[in-house]
């Protein structure tokens, strides 16, 4: 069984530029969470999509948002990108009420 | 909302030695999971807990639930060098549907 995958693995962006990052959640799981670590530190919660909504989102500005497609995969976009931006973001997947996630093993995103 | 106190922030420790951390919070819940991070991936599922007084283990890995279901610990033994990586650990919302992580312990071992 394929796990959640991400892509791009890396990329490296300029200051003020736009990027897309995707995550494809394992078969089954209809549940997607995006999470922002910089700097090897803690996960910082960002969104939550389920059955393509929208259902939680974390204390981050407009500028970071997402959706969830109708074959459960999500997308985060980010606009407008700041320096402090650089930081591993990750994606996880889960069939839902008290299952744990998987992780994706992330974008490496880089601004400069 | 739902705060974990999760401690010690760092650790570096000898090849050999046991290690022990914990996560705390002033709120009660019904499951207890443990991540690690290795470098550069993404968190993996160690164990997880879901009765108070609970007492799992994983190899060398050994967590418990705590009886005040407030508080939770990961203890490993005769650590080895793979061990390094950040452990995390983390809690369900009351609808199940979320969790809520601790800030984590980076493990650093010394060969």
């Amino acid at each position: 069984e394929a796990g959640v995958t991400q892509s791009p693995t890396h990329l490296i962006k300029t200051r003020g530029q736009q990027v897309t990052l995707r995550c494809s959640p394992i078969s089954g799981h209809t549940s997607v969470y995006w999470y922002q670590q910089a700097l090897g530190l803690g996960l910082q919660f960002l969104l939550w999509y389920d059955e393509g909504e929208e259902r939680n989102r974390g204390n981050f500005p407009p500028r970071f948002s997402g959706r969830q497609f109708p074959n459960y995969s999500s997308e985060l976009n980010v606009n407008a990108l700041e320096l402090e931006d650089s930081a591993l973001y990750l994606c996880a997947s889960s069939l839902g009420q008290g299952s744990g996630y998987t992780f994706g093993s992330g974008t490496r995103l880089t601004v400069v | 909302g739902q705060q974990l106190n999760q401690s010690p922030q760092s650790m570096f420790i000898q090849e050999g030695e046991d290690v022990s951390m914990n996560c705390t919070s002033s709120s009660i819940f019904n499951t207890w999971l443990w991540y690690k991070q290795d470098p550069g991936e993404g968190p993996v599922l160690l164990i997880a807990l879901y009765k108070a007084g609970e007492l799992t283990s994983n190899g060398r890995l050994t967590a418990q639930f705590g009886t005040t279901r407030k508080d939770s610990f990961l203890n490993i033994s005769a650590s080895i060098p793979s061990d390094v990586g950040i452990y995390f650990c983390a809690v369900h919302n009351n609808a199940g549907n979320m969790l809520t992580f601790g800030g984590g312990t980076r493990l650093m071992v010394k060969p």
